[in-house]
């Protein structure tokens, strides 16, 4: 079955960097993009960006552009998402999710199942 | 940006009643909107897209109507699985979601 696991819970301090990764399987890695949306501690969703794992095309969203880097390695089916400068409100979970549709305008399914990244001093 | 908002914030519905929750755009969308379900410490998980195709595997009790600007989620016989948070997504232009509906038991 389509199935996208992620890594484990980070802990960073304010101005540090952190990597999640998003391994999938079950399908044909390059035939489908990869987005990544968060959600902040009792909060809604807020979509971050997306790649194309097909040719690595990406399009973040406007208040992350230049502190996010979105990349894929195709040998071994993993998407990245790379967070930079971190600040107290980035504290999130951090869930990958496959694109469905005509990209790149997407919805999302399935969903990895989350990354709780934690900025604190 | 297109904004999408839910209502109610929260819906209180016994078991076995239906529940019916609303998403406006603030522009339109025409039929690209989704919708997914969200249960505590769970990933979302797709319910509908195309405003009324039911994803993979989602009971018959979940339908989705609307165009446009306006649009619905209604889910004819609540059973207890199905008390989570919904929302729902455009992706008309760059994805937006709403700020979801809480469905608990009334």
């Amino acid at each position: 079955q389509v199935q996208l696991v992620q890594s484990g819970a980070e802990v960073k301090k304010p101005g540090a960097s952190v990597k999640v990764s998003c391994k999938a399987s079950g399908y044909t890695f390059t035939s489908y993009g990869i987005s990544w949306v968060r959600q902040a501690p009792g909060q809604g969703l807020e979509w971050m960006g997306w790649i194309s794992a097909y040719n690595g095309n990406t399009n973040y969203a406007q208040k992350l552009q230049g502190r996010v880097t979105m990349t894929t390695d195709t040998s071994t089916s993993t998407a990245y998402m790379e967070l930079r400068s971190l600040r107290s409100d980035d504290t999130a979970v951090y869930y990958c999710a496959r694109d469905r549709g005509l990209p790149p305008y997407n919805w999302f399914d399935p969903w990895g199942q989350g990354t709780l990244v934690t900025v604190s001093s | 940006e297109i904004v999408m908002t839910q209502s109610p914030a929260t819906l209180s519905v016994s078991p076995g009643e239906r529940a019916t929750l609303s998403c406006r755009a603030s522009q339109s969308v025409s039929s690209n909107l989704a919708w997914y379900q969200q249960k505590p410490g769970q990933a979302p998980r797709l319910l509908i897209y195309g405003a009324s195709t039911r994803a993979t595997g989602i009971p018959a009790r979940f339908s989705g109507s609307g165009s446009g600007t306006e649009f619905t989620l209604t889910i004819s016989s609540l059973q207890s699985e199905d008390f989570a948070v919904y929302y729902c997504q455009q992706y008309n232009n760059w994805p937006t979601f709403g700020g979801g509906t809480k469905v608990e038991i009334k």
